[in-house]
């Protein structure tokens, strides 16, 4: 496989629900992102890892839980979500080189999730 | 004011015909200039890449960066109906500063009728 692989695509929950996000990138980046997209609005950055390191989380509700193993793989765990919370989620892994930022950013396909 | 600014469309245009997509940005800090193409459904795909000011070519696709006027737009020639997609543009610096932070656009909805 390659670039960033996605898992599910689709998802539908109820808010009682417990489910997991799956991400993994085949890119060799050390960075991976977690981004919500809705309809009609743009993409909105929610968590950033480098190196397994969260240093980004852009005030982002509790019920969304991020996890990071390794470099490769990045989970995004959700509780108790709410109907608004409806939207495409995409990962997203980039290089940072030398201390020095990646100038591209690389998406997977998305995971398309209702909350009913 | 927003990072990046961009006019969300939709833009209709007959097949054959030249599209210009445009954005602009708010920082002079901003170096790499992405263009990104996503499809109804779909994640965004990293359409071209620039650096600094200049032109870019692949194929019908080009980009081109005026850092003075802090404005980027994607040219597509001999449009496609299959080229009808959204089109994000991204801007980012590799500095510390706003360290991986990538700024999107809103997309721009671009219909490219037979």
């Amino acid at each position: 496989e390659t670039g960033v692989t996605q898992t599910p695509r689709h998802l539908v929950m109820g808010m009682t629900n417990k489910k997991s996000l799956k991400c993994e990138q085949h890119l060799g980046h050390n960075a991976m992102y977690w981004y919500k997209q809705s309809a009609k609005k743009p993409l909105e950055l929610m968590f950033v890892y480098n190196f397994k390191e969260q240093t980004e989380n852009n005030s982002v509700p509790s019920r969304f839980s991020p996890e990071c193993p390794n470099s490769s793989h990045l989970f995004l765990h959700l509780h108790t979500l709410q109907p608004e919370d409806s939207a495409l989620y995409l990962c997203a892994s980039s290089q940072v080189f030398r201390g020095k930022a990646g100038n591209t950013i690389y998406f997977g396909e998305g995971s398309w999730l209702t909350v009913v | 004011q927003k990072e990046v600014e961009q006019d969300p469309g939709p833009l209709s245009v007959p097949e054959g015909a030249i599209v210009s997509l445009n954005c602009t940005y708010s920082n002079s800090a901003f170096q790499y200039f992405m263009w990104y193409r996503q499809y109804s459904r779909k994640g965004p795909e990293l359409l071209m890449y620039t650096y600094s000011s200049g032109n870019k070519e692949d194929g019908r696709f080009t980009a081109q960066v005026d850092k003075s006027s802090k404005y980027i737009s994607l040219f597509i020639r001999d449009s496609q109906p299959s080229d009808s997609a959204t089109y994000l543009c991204a801007v980012t610096s590799r500095g510390e500063y706003n360290f991986n932070k990538f700024y999107f656009g809103s997309g721009t909805k671009l219909n490219v009728k037979p």
